[in-house]
């Protein structure tokens, strides 16, 4: 498998611009995970799916982010409009319901929001 | 949720030697894992040990897990140029393999 892939690798945007990261999880797996991780704050969970369902997502810091998963193989992180302190290191992950918590995170994108 | 409290922040060896990682907890729980973390990359899982276990094994990894005070380490020996990175535990904080990771330990292993 090629593990969980995300697009793109690096975005550098204006502020007030939107941005759309994307997410392709682990074949057959049924959670997903949106993470953010800044130096100030660490790695925080943003929102996490189950079978293609909106668990959580008490960590979305502002209406301005939103989530979405349409089918169990791709999921969207937007952030409309964007802003300076938006920029941060943003991780998808998925695992297998059943193997006791265990995340395959992704490579990471690297937004830059100027 | 809680948060694992990792000691020390950034650690410094030279190859060879053992490297040791601390994470406390706060309120029980019934697992706990470490990842680590490359530079510029995404975290990968090393360990999970149950409640149920005090010691694990996984290759030069040796995790411990004291429940009556509420931490654990992890214990890397012999280490490798190779290991330098930041290593995280997670702790169990919901439903659906949610957890919560902890501040982190940046090891450097100076060849």
């Amino acid at each position: 498998d090629a593990g969980v892939i995300q697009s793109p690798r690096h975005e550098v945007t204006e502020m007030g611009q939107e941005v759309t990261l994307r997410c392709k999880p682990i074949s057959g797996h049924n959670s997903l995970f949106w993470y953010r991780q800044t130096m100030m704050r660490g790695l925080e969970l943003l929102i996490y799916f189950n079978n293609n369902v909106p668990i959580d997502d008490s960590g979305m810091p502002e209406d301005r982010f939103s989530a979405k998963m349409p089918n169990a193989s791709f999921s969207t992180l937007k952030i409309q409009p964007s802003e300076p302190r938006d920029s941060a290191v943003y991780f998808c992950a998925s695992s297998l319901q059943g193997s006791v918590n265990e995340q395959y995170f992704g490579p990471g994108t690297r937004l830059t929001v100027t | 949720s809680q948060q694992g409290e990792e000691d020390p922040q950034a650690l410094s060896i030279q190859e060879g030697e053992n490297a040791t990682m601390n994470c406390s907890y706060k309120t029980s729980i019934n697992n706990l894992q470490w990842y680590r973390q490359n530079s510029g990359r995404g975290l990968v899982h090393l360990i999970l040990i149950r409640s149920n276990e005090r010691e694990k094994h996984s290759g030069r990894l040796r995790v411990t897990l004291d429940t009556s005070k509420k931490s654990s380490s992890l214990l890397i020996t012999a280490s490798r140029a190779a290991d330098t990175a930041s290593y995280f535990c997670a702790l169990p904080t919901g439903g659906y393999q949610k957890v919560t990771f902890g501040t982190g330990t940046k090891l450097q292993v100076i060849p």
